[in-house]
């Protein structure tokens, strides 16, 4: 069975700094993905990132970064320059593996981010 | 980008009646549509499996015959929670599969049961 764990259920940042969400995961599968979601108080879930098991390097998106430590099974996402747009919960989630068919999402219990002017 | 709508965002409902929320996805077609709930503070659990066509598969605990799932066709997912009490109050949310590694979720569906 999958396990996500996210241990940091809050975090405060100052604007324009840099904050690290911590993500560890847990899977016997060699194949797996590994994603990011921002919630904000809205409730939709926006996609932020992905890093694939077997992707050779970390993945990037704009602000976003991934520092995937596959040894340590760690999937830590990375927000540069933060912005106050950027307090919201956030979660680590990983896809089940392709032998099960769905392919459903295996969440973390989240972190609340807020950052601060 | 993929993009799937729920409907209703918000409904308020009386202990004993029925709700339907709608999922759908509105460019693409999702092989299979996922249903979570979300209690507050909490994080997103996996209520439901459904393809089109197919019975949905439901997680251990969630009750088949309150949350009703039906997969009409490839864009549309509906989740009918029956004989509704205040504990089945919740943030219910859908994501849709596109065949490849796409997973979109849905705005949401925040359910008040008096």
């Amino acid at each position: 069975a999958q396990k996500i764990t996210q241990t940091q259920p809050g975090m405060f940042v100052q604007e324009k700094e840099a904050v690290t969400l911590d993500c560890t995961y847990d899977t016997s599968d060699p194949s797996y993905g590994l994603f990011w979601y921002k919630q904000p108080s809205s409730g939709e879930m926006i996609f932020l990132i992905y890093q694939g098991s077997y992707d050779q390097q970390n993945a990037t998106e704009g602000r976003y970064s991934l520092n995937f430590q596959k040894a340590r099974k760690s999937a830590n996402l990375v927000i540069s320059a933060s912005q106050l747009g950027d307090s919201a919960m956030y979660f680590c989630a990983m896809r089940e593996p392709s032998d099960t068919g769905r392919r459903a999402l295996t969440f973390g219990s989240g972190t609340r981010l807020q950052v601060q002017p | 980008g993929a993009v799937v709508s729920q409907h209703p965002s918000r409904v308020i409902c009386k202990s004993g009646t029925s709700v339907k929320i709608e999922c759908r996805s509105l460019d693409f077609q999702a092989t299979t549509m996922f249903w979570y709930r979300q209690f507050p503070k909490q994080s997103l659990m996996l209520m439901a499996t459904s393809n089109e066509g197919s019975k949905a598969t439901y997680e251990q605990g969630v009750e088949k015959d309150k949350f009703l799932i039906n997969h009409a066709s490839l864009t549309l997912s509906t989740l009918t929670v029956t004989s509704a009490h205040p504990e089945d109050s919740s943030f219910y949310i859908c994501s849709a599969r596109d065949g490849g590694r796409g997973q979109y979720f849905g705005p949401g569906t925040r359910l008040t049961v008096t």
